[in-house]
């Protein structure tokens, strides 16, 4: 069965205190991995796209990297605005995405 | 260029009433689905829609009716509410064709059912 399993659920930082966030995943034939950010009272917001073991994709502070179990979502040097949580989604394809829980990030001032 | 809207951003039913919530994009995409977000669980797919005129079920499809009359709307009814349908759900489009594309979400439709 696939499954996608995120952590920390929670995380609090300190304004330019870097930090990773984790998505494990089980997904048979791996087409895709997704990562989103979602804002309180929002719809999910798409970041990244990883399609291949070794990608790596950068936006400002984020930078997402994929491995064959793994997913990181590397925060440096944080602001408040960013400030969310952070949703992965692995898909096989077909439209069959599964979203782990997310990770709720604070970045403190 | 508005992207997704839901309608409406928050509704409140007694148990064994009706609704539909709306969805629309402008984006002509082939691909629309609905979603529903609860604290602790990964977003669900209730139901799905590669093209007007085809649906078809997703994880979550009981309780729930949708059609595609059209490339833009994805209406998804309610046809006797339940406290257990009390959620937040979310309308998503796609313009991939294969299945990998990213999402595009709406602001998400707030439903509470007493």
């Amino acid at each position: 069965e696939d499954q996608v399993t995120q952590s920390p659920e929670a995380l609090r930082l300190q304004e330019g205190e870097s930090s990773s966030l984790n998505c494990s995943y089980t997904v048979s034939g791996l087409r895709g991995l997704f990562w989103y950010r979602q804002d309180p009272g929002k719809g999910p917001e798409f970041l990244f796209t990883l399609y291949s073991a070794g990608e790596e994709k950068e936006k400002e502070r984020l930078k997402a990297t994929l491995t064959k179990k793994e997913s990181f979502l590397h925060i440096t040097a944080p602001k408040p605005e960013d400030s969310a949580t952070y949703l992965c989604a692995p898909t096989s394809g077909t439209y069959k995405y599964i979203f782990g829980t997310g990770t709720r990030l604070k970045v403190l001032a | 260029n508005a992207g997704v809207t839901q309608t409406p951003k928050f509704q409140v039913l007694k148990t064994g009433q009706s609704m539909t919530l709306q969805c629309a994009q402008d984006m002509n995409h082939e691909y629309m689905s609905w979603y529903r977000q609860d604290p602790g669980m990964g977003l669900r797919l209730i139901h799905y829609s590669v093209g007007a005129g085809i649906t078809d079920q997703g994880e979550v499809p009981n309780g729930y009716n949708v059609s595609r009359s059209t490339t833009e709307d994805f209406p998804l009814r309610l046809l006797s509410a339940a406290p257990s349908q009390t959620s937040v759900y979310f309308c998503a489009s796609t313009r991939d064709r294969v299945g990998t594309g990213e999402l595009f979400f709406g602001e998400g439709s707030r439903l509470t059912v007493l």
